[in-house]
């Protein structure tokens, strides 16, 4: 079955610095991975997907993830953090091209200090 | 555009009621699909509909159903309510036919806490 890993609950980092959450996947096949952002009250909204295509990825408001079968990891990134960015960040694969059914990891909360 | 849209966003229940939550998808999807979001579990896919049939499914009890109307509306039913029914359940709208893998669309929840 396809799983994926988020290394920290929770990730704290100041203004300015390099923002990196870990995501690991486990697949048999290429899968389609995702990362998606929940702002507090809010449902989830896609930062960027990978779909096979370019190996590194860019996505909304800075953030780009790159996509490394040989480590089965597909770690989000975003070289200078704001404090708009505080949020909780979910992994996510699909093994089968056309499945709505997204498989989670538990998620990152990220906190932003000024 | 409208995003998704669901109802009622809050809604407290007792044990062994049932309830019925609603979803309205962006104009032009044909595909929803639900997710109960917890804590302790996170997010957990419970299914999908698409043209009115079911065409993913979760590993949730019968207790959880669902149904997709020719309007691609949604409802989602829970029987039975149990206490670990409580939980943020998200729907989630796409285009989705069988060759498309892309974004979903979600909506902000319907959060139900069961006493």
């Amino acid at each position: 079955a396809q799983s994926v890993t988020q290394l920290g609950s929770h990730v704290s980092v100041s203004e300015g610095a390099l923002v990196l959450l870990r995501c690991n996947y486990s697949s048999s096949v290429p899968p389609y991975l995702f990362w998606y952002v929940q702002y507090p009250n809010q449902g989830l909204q896609l930062l960027l997907k990978y779909t096979s295509a370019a190996t590194l990825v860019k996505g909304i408001n800075g953030f780009e993830a790159e996509f490394k079968k040989s480590e089965t990891s597909f770690h989000l990134t975003k070289p200078s953090a704001h404090m708009s960015d505080a949020a909780e960040y979910f992994c996510a694969v699909s093994p089968i091209q056309g499945a709505q059914k997204l498989v989670f990891g538990q998620g990152t909360r990220l906190t932003i200090n000024p | 555009k409208a995003g998704v849209t669901q109802t009622p966003r809050y809604l407290i229940k007792t044990r062994g009621q049932q309830v019925t939550l609603s979803c309205s998808p962006i104009s032009g999807h044909r595909s929803v699909s639900w997710y109960q979001q917890t804590p302790g579990q996170g997010l957990q896919f419970l299914f999908e509909y698409f043209s009115e049939t079911q065409r993913n499914k979760g590993n949730f009890p019968g207790r959880f159903s669902g149904r997709q109307f020719s309007n691609s509306r949604s409802e989602m039913n829970v029987s039975t309510l149990e206490l670990g029914d409580s939980a943020l359940y998200l729907c989630a709208s796409s285009l989705a036919d069988r060759t498309y893998t892309g974004e979903l669309f979600f909506g902000e929840g319907s959060r139900l806490t069961v006493l």
